[in-house]
């Protein structure tokens, strides 16, 4: 059985970095078209792609992102971690970790974690 | 970035109704398109992918066609627990990018 959670803190003030660990179950990172992204959905708007880690270590960032984003794997305790530089309020969101079993789909979600921004 | 445009933004249709989505892409992409269902304070669920294929599990109402730029999702026989919105995914190119939604509400 498939599971994603992410954890994180609830609430950041502007100018902090932002950490987020998605902790799965189900599959290894070091599985051959393994991968896990992270996507943000702003209150009441649509959904966002920000990041992918794959299962050779490769990453991806979003284009408008890739300068505050970091994407890392820890394969042993069956973690990924976002990190995000520079918060600002309308980083205000709720944050989902997916995985990709062959690179094109999200086909396993986490529930999401909302993170406020504000001082 | 490759954008993709959904429409319309919202609907609102009777039990029964079939339902279609449109969604395009601002370049051709052949089917590397999903669909995604969200449901209010849920993580979105897929149920279209390769803009076509039916996830498994997924009630045979829903189906997607299209490939290049225009794509469809049609829900053939609109049930009440069907209500929530739903989203196009493109695949062909990274960044992988979402359309805007489209919110399905009950007539």
């Amino acid at each position: 059985q498939v599971t994603l959670r992410e954890s994180g803190p609830a609430l950041v003030k502007p100018t902090q970095t932002l950490t987020l660990t998605c902790t799965f179950s189900g599959f290894s990172l070091s599985t051959s078209g393994m991968c896990v992204s992270w996507i943000r959905q702003p209150p009441g708007k649509a959904l966002e792609w920000l990041a992918r880690i794959d299962w050779d270590d490769d990453k991806y960032y979003s284009t408008s992102l890739k300068t505050r984003l970091t994407i890392s794997k820890d394969t042993s305790k069956n973690q990924v971690v976002l990190t995000m530089t520079n918060m600002d309020p309308v980083d205000t969101a709720t944050y989902y970790c997916a995985r990709s079993s062959t690179v094109t789909k999200f086909d396993y979600w986490g529930q999401g974690t909302l993170v406020t921004v504000s001082s | 970035d490759i954008q993709m445009t959904q429409s319309p933004s919202s609907l609102s249709a009777s039990v029964g109704d079939r339902v279609t989505i449109t969604c395009q892409a601002s370049q051709d992409i052949s089917n590397y398109l999903n669909w995604y269902q969200q449901k209010p304070g849920k993580a979105p669920k897929l149920l279209i992918y390769d803009a076509s294929n039916l996830e498994t599990g997924v009630p045979s109402r829903f189906s997607g066609s299209g490939s290049g730029t225009d794509f469809t999702f049609t829900i053939s026989s609109l049930q009440p627990e069907d209500i929530a919105t739903y989203y196009c995914q493109q695949y062909d190119n990274l960044p992988f990018t979402f359309g805007g939604g489209t919110k399905v509400e009950i007539k």
